[in-house]
Formats: C-alpha cells, sequence, structure tokens
C-alpha cells in the first residue's frame, strides 16, 4: 500500500485478556520493526523483522509477547493476558531494509494502535 | 550512555524566532541521520534526513559534525505549527537495520 496500515487504531481490553495488533507495511519494503511508545515518553523498540524472520526481538518486554511475520509483509503484534502496564501506543514501521544501493533507510511509521488495559 | 541523547526541552520560543537543536551520537561508526517530527499523539514522520555536507529544505537547515559526533537542527522564522517534539534518530553503519532513537526536544512556538 501506499502507505504503513495498522489496526486496531484503538483497542480497549480488560486486563487478563489476549489482544492482537496488525501491520501492513509498505509494499515492497523487507524490514518491518514494531515499538512502543508510553504516554509522554520516547520511542522503546520491541522486535524487528527481515522478511519473515526476526534477527532482532531483544525489545520485547516479556514473553507474553509475541510477533509474526507471513509473506514477507503483514505482521501480527500478540500480547497475551495483557497488565496495565501494557497499555501504551504500539506504533509500527517498515523500511527497504536492502542496502545502501537502494538510498537511506528511512523508516516510514504507521498511526499507531493505541492499546488501553482496563 | 545512551546511543543517541537530546535536550529533552521544552524550547519555548515566540514565532518568528529562530531556535536550533542539538543531538550528540555515541558511536562513531553512524551511517545515516535523520531528524523526525512527531506532533502531540501522532507517528513520527520523517522531516529531513541529514547528509555530510548539510542540507537545507526551506526553512530548515540540519548539518552533520563527524568530529563531535553531533547532528543539529536549525528552524528559522519559526510558525505555530512548528510545534511538535523533534527526535533525532542515528542509522549505524555496522547494522544497516538497527535504528537509534533519541528521546526528542519538544518546540513550543508561541503567538
Amino acid at each position: 500500500g501506499a502507505g504503513v496500515s495498522q489496526s486496531p487504531s484503538n483497542k480497549v481490553t480488560e486486563k487478563g485478556k489476549d489482544v492482537e495488533l496488525r501491520c501492513d507495511p509498505i509494499s515492497g519494503h523487507t524490514a518491518l520493526y514494531w515499538y512502543r511508545q508510553s504516554l509522554g515518553q520516547g520511542l522503546e523498540f520491541l522486535i524487528y523483522f527481515q522478511g519473515n524472520s526476526a534477527p532482532d526481538k531483544s525489545g520485547l518486554p516479556s514473553d507474553r509477547f509475541s510477533a509474526e511475520r507471513t509473506g514477507g509483509s503483514v505482521s501480527t503484534l500478540t500480547i497475551q493476558r495483557t497488565q496495565q502496564e501494557d497499555s501504551a501506543v504500539y506504533l509500527c514501521a517498515s523500511s527497504h531494509g536492502q542496502g545502501l544501493s537502494m538510498g537511506a533507510n528511512v523508516l516510514t511509521f504507521g498511526a499507531g494502535s493505541r492499546l488501553t488495559v482496563l | 550512555r545512551k546511543e543517541v541523547e537530546q535536550d529533552p526541552g521544552p524550547f519555548n520560543v515566540p514565532e518568528g524566532a529562530t531556535v536550533a537543536f542539538n543531538c550528540t551520537y555515541s558511536n562513531s561508526a553512524s551511517q545515516s541521520f535523520f531528524w523526525y517530527r512527531q506532533d502531540c499523539r501522532k507517528e513520527p514522520k520523517l522531516l529531513m534526513s541529514v547528509y555530510s555536507s548539510g542540507n537545507e529544505d526551506g526553512r530548515f537547515t540540519a548539518q552533520l559534525n563527524r568530529a563531535s559526533q553531533y547532528i543539529s537542527l536549525l528552524i528559522r522564522d519559526s510558525k505555530l505549527s512548528d510545534s511538535a517534539t523533534y527526535l533525532c534518530v542515528v542509522n549505524p553503519r555496522y547494522n544497516f537495520n538497527k535504528f537509534y532513537f533519541g528521546s526528542g526536544t519538544k518546540l513550543n512556538v508561541k503567538p
């Protein structure tokens, strides 16, 4: 697509429920990133995909968080047994990820999924 | 030590003022540099890439100083609409797909 699409834009859930957040990157972008941003805070890196593989998942805060990417395109971030501290905006970004010969590796962000855990 | 450091501000300036932000990075092997703008409750958006020779886009000028390991952003003739948080982003040479974000500098332009 023309931009990075994320859904849902807003999600309110009860503590203990599982949630899935979806990201559809820019067509042709091989690199996909998930970040988390709590209110008034900076960006917190969660995980990075190159194609369908995740060479860097060092930012996932606990084993309740997982992510997958299929077909080198859409990615899903799953949070199991949500806690109140999981409340944040979850941002997805993509980049061409294919080396400097393709030009600077610029990140483009989606509008985010705002998660509220009651 | 953080990979990228920024003064959080806020910088409160009147309309029409010139304001400059600096951002320091710790890894001399950094390859690419960017300034992003983030409005309140919105996603970050690319403002401009920073080139070695420095570059300008309208009222915005970005500079890179590799010797001192900092980049700067200069905004001339500030507008109310420039009020936002400005994020410095660094992409290292040793890992093309790694990005380090500063925590952002908040700018408030007042009438």
